[in-house]
């Protein structure tokens, strides 16, 4: 199976309204989880990231929640703004090997 | 000063040519890889440094050939260009020797398209 499952692929809100995006992994000994955005034609950048040791972490209108017992990560983007719109990547890290991506979300925000 | 430049930014190609894309970082940092973003937006690890020695090499064919002449540097040569190679080549850096621990910092991305 794949190391990180991202959903959804695609996501459209209102301007406004919150976006929520999840990642499940499958290597319990993971313990670094960033998010990257990407807009049209440019590079990923890191918008925010947690570590194992902490549960949540809030920057502005973007938090991420960590869930180790079940898994899972969350990113929540609150009150969206059309710049807001572009691909968003989860990542994990592995023993051995670099950051492995999600397959990514494409989030539209329309005015 | 750009933190991480490479270059071209575009490359536009026949089948069987070869080709290298070049990448700085002036971040000071020890670990430099190469992904490979393909038409579906999916980002995949190729190669990764480590203050001049490889540390990572997935499953990549052998016309893929990096080379980092110093830790600031990490080129990628490209032999018998073919028309699956074309995608998104991003070069990154990142601080620190343990891979997968530090955030990366993402080059603008050379786009390879090979005819």
């Amino acid at each position: 199976g794949e190391n990180v499952e991202q959903h959804p692929s695609t996501l459209s809100v209102q301007e406004g309204d919150s976006a929520v995006i999840k990642c499940t992994y499958s290597d319990s000994a993971s313990n670094y989880f960033p998010w990257y955005k990407q807009e049209l034609g440019k590079r990923p950048q890191l918008i925010i990231d947690i570590r194992s040791n902490v549960g949540e972490k809030k920057d502005q209108r973007i938090a991420v929640t960590l869930n180790k017992t079940a898994k899972h990560f969350s990113l929540h983007i609150t009150e969206t703004q059309p710049e807001d719109s572009a691909v968003y990547f989860c990542a994990i890290n592995q023993a051995g090997t670099a950051l492995i991506f999600g397959k990514g979300t494409t989030l539209s925000v329309s005015s | 000063d750009t933190a991480v430049s490479q270059t071209p930014k575009y490359l536009v190609t026949q089948m069987g040519n070869d080709k290298s894309i070049k990448c700085e970082q002036n971040l000071g940092h020890d670990t430099m890889y190469w992904y490979k973003q393909d038409s579906k937006k999916f980002l995949k690890i190729m190669f990764s440094y480590n203050n001049k020695e490889l540390i990572i090499n997935e499953t990549v064919p052998n016309r893929f050939s990096p080379k980092s002449p110093d830790k600031a540097h990490l080129n990628l040569h490209i032999n018998s260009l073919e028309l699956g190679d074309s995608a998104v080549y991003f070069c990154a850096s990142s601080q620190g020797a343990r891979l997968g621990n530090s955030p990366l910092h993402f080059g603008n991305g050379t786009r390879l398209t090979v005819t």
